[in-house]
């Protein structure tokens, strides 16, 4: 079946700007995961959805940061008035629920100028 | 809270060769334990994983790797690689119960040498 689908593969931003990233998870999983990987290191978490509910926002690093996930499916990552810092790859994952196997999308590569 | 050490960042092998790729954690609970690659432009794939029993776990692609709850460990091997193998590998830690996160090291850069 269909992955972890992510949109868009790439985005280019000016300072300052709003941006929305969205995924696709793979169809009946009911958790969602975002992750940000900046260049040389590893996937740091954001946040994680059981549900329509964000069960663990304690990654997001500050309030210009924001995700939703209004009908349990489709998930969005906003971000206000992006900073040059903000710039890295933006991973999905979902699983079939808690303590389950987490399987990642292929990531939006984010680029503030 | 936990934390995942890969202390090689690069790692050449000529084709054929074993390998070893080293993970080490710290944990104030238990965890389960994985491996992940990531080849060239493409998304995070899961290699294997421990959860609990057998302390040796085999996963894709002929990798192997072994739980030492003594050292701390995870490391991964194979015991001849392919160029297909050149790829970032990625150990993760997650702790057991409340804990829905996956906490990553910084990877190495598997590089297969014809």
């Amino acid at each position: 079946g269909a992955g972890v689908s992510q949109t868009p593969s790439n985005k280019v931003t000016e300072k300052g700007k709003y941006v929305e990233l969205r995924c696709d998870p793979i169809s009946g999983h009911t958790a969602l995961y975002w992750y940000r990987q900046s260049l040389g290191q590893g996937p740091e978490f954001l946040i994680y959805f059981q549900g329509t509910g964000a069960a663990d926002d304690s990654g997001l690093p500050n309030d210009r940061f924001f995700a939703v996930r209004p009908e349990g499916s489709v998930s969005t990552l906003k971000i206000q008035r992006t900073e040059r810092g903000d710039s890295a790859v933006y991973l999905c994952a979902s699983s079939t629920g808690r303590q389950e196997t987490q399987y990642f999308g292929p990531g939006t590569r984010l680029l503030v100028l | 809270a936990q934390s995942v050490t890969q202390l090689d960042s690069q790692v050449p092998v000529f084709e054929e060769a074993p390998v070893e790729l080293r993970c080490n954690y710290s944990s104030s609970v238990s965890v389960y334990l994985f491996w992940y690659v990531q080849y060239p432009n493409q998304g995070l794939q899961l290699l294997l994983k421990y959860l609990s029993g057998s302390t040796l776990v085999k996963g894709i692609n002929g990798f192997e790797a072994e739980f030492n709850k003594s050292q701390t460990s995870f490391h991964l091997r194979k015991p001849s690689v392919h160029i297909s193998d050149t790829a970032e590998y990625f150990c993760a830690v997650r702790g057991l119960f409340g804990n829905e996160k996956l906490t990553f090291g910084t990877g190495t850069r598997l590089t297969i040498i014809p």
